[in-house]
């Protein structure tokens, strides 16, 4: 199957510290990476899109600069939350996708909930 | 543009009994439906999908689900609820064509199974 990780699980910071987040697919390589946010009891709120080797694209409403993305290989992709603040507390979850292997299904990481004290 | 209802953001059943989660659609392409389940503090695991092959498609853990097109659903359904499938369920669709897959979510539904 389809394997995608997150590292860590969880993590707790201080304000104003920034946090990285990996998001790895480990049996296959990923052209496309996804990067979501889940606030409790709601739906995954699509953050941004991005492709190896290229700008990610931020959905409407999302600071890039608040979120950086980096997208530096086939297996690899990076959400940077810097200068987290208490409203950044939040569970992100990646997906990735690989269309001539898999079409347009996405693969789901297991999720980094984030606590900003 | 697409779009997903999830009619229920609550479905309560009893133990052993028929579990039905409604999900509607609207693309302007033909989709390909997902459902995924979340359990607390998990990400997503896929039950099933429909990609333009059988219209009833099974899934994981006795899960399954009908593509009506003249109804545009995907609801899902299992004959008897277990007490491990009290969790959040997702519908989700992908375009399948237009240049885009981004993926659009339905807001949930949580499952909850009584003993």
């Amino acid at each position: 199957g389809a394997v995608v990780s997150q590292h860590p699980s969880r993590v707790i910071c201080k304000s104003g510290t920034s946090v990285k987040i990996e998001c790895r697919s480990l049996d296959f390589q990923a052209t496309t990476m996804f990067w979501y946010r889940q606030f409790p009891k709601q739906s995954l709120m699509l953050m941004a899109t991005s492709n190896e080797g290229s700008k990610a694209t931020y959905e409407q409403g999302v600071e890039k600069d608040k979120f950086l993305i980096n997208h530096a290989s086939l297996t690899l992709s990076t959400l940077t939350v810097t200068s987290a603040h208490p409203e950044d507390s939040s569970f992100y979850i990646c997906s990735a996708r690989h269309e001539a292997r898999f079409y347009n299904e996405q693969f789901f990481g297991p999720g980094t909930r984030l606590t900003v004290l | 543009a697409q779009s997903v209802t999830q009619l229920d953001s609550h479905v309560s059943v009893s133990e052993g009994t028929p579990v039905l989660l409604r999900c509607n659609y609207s693309s302007s392409y033909s989709p390909s439906l997902f459902w995924y389940v979340q359990h607390p503090n998990k990400g997503l695991q896929l039950l099933l999908k429909y990609t333009s092959a059988a219209t009833l498609v099974k899934g994981i853990n006795g899960f399954e689900a009908e593509f009506k097109k003249s109804e545009t659903s995907f609801h899902l359904t299992k004959p008897s609820a277990h007490m491990s499938d009290a969790a959040e369920y997702f519908c989700v669709v992908i375009p399948t064509s237009g240049g885009s897959y981004i993926p659009t979510f339905g807001r949930g539904t949580s499952l909850i199974v009584h003993p």
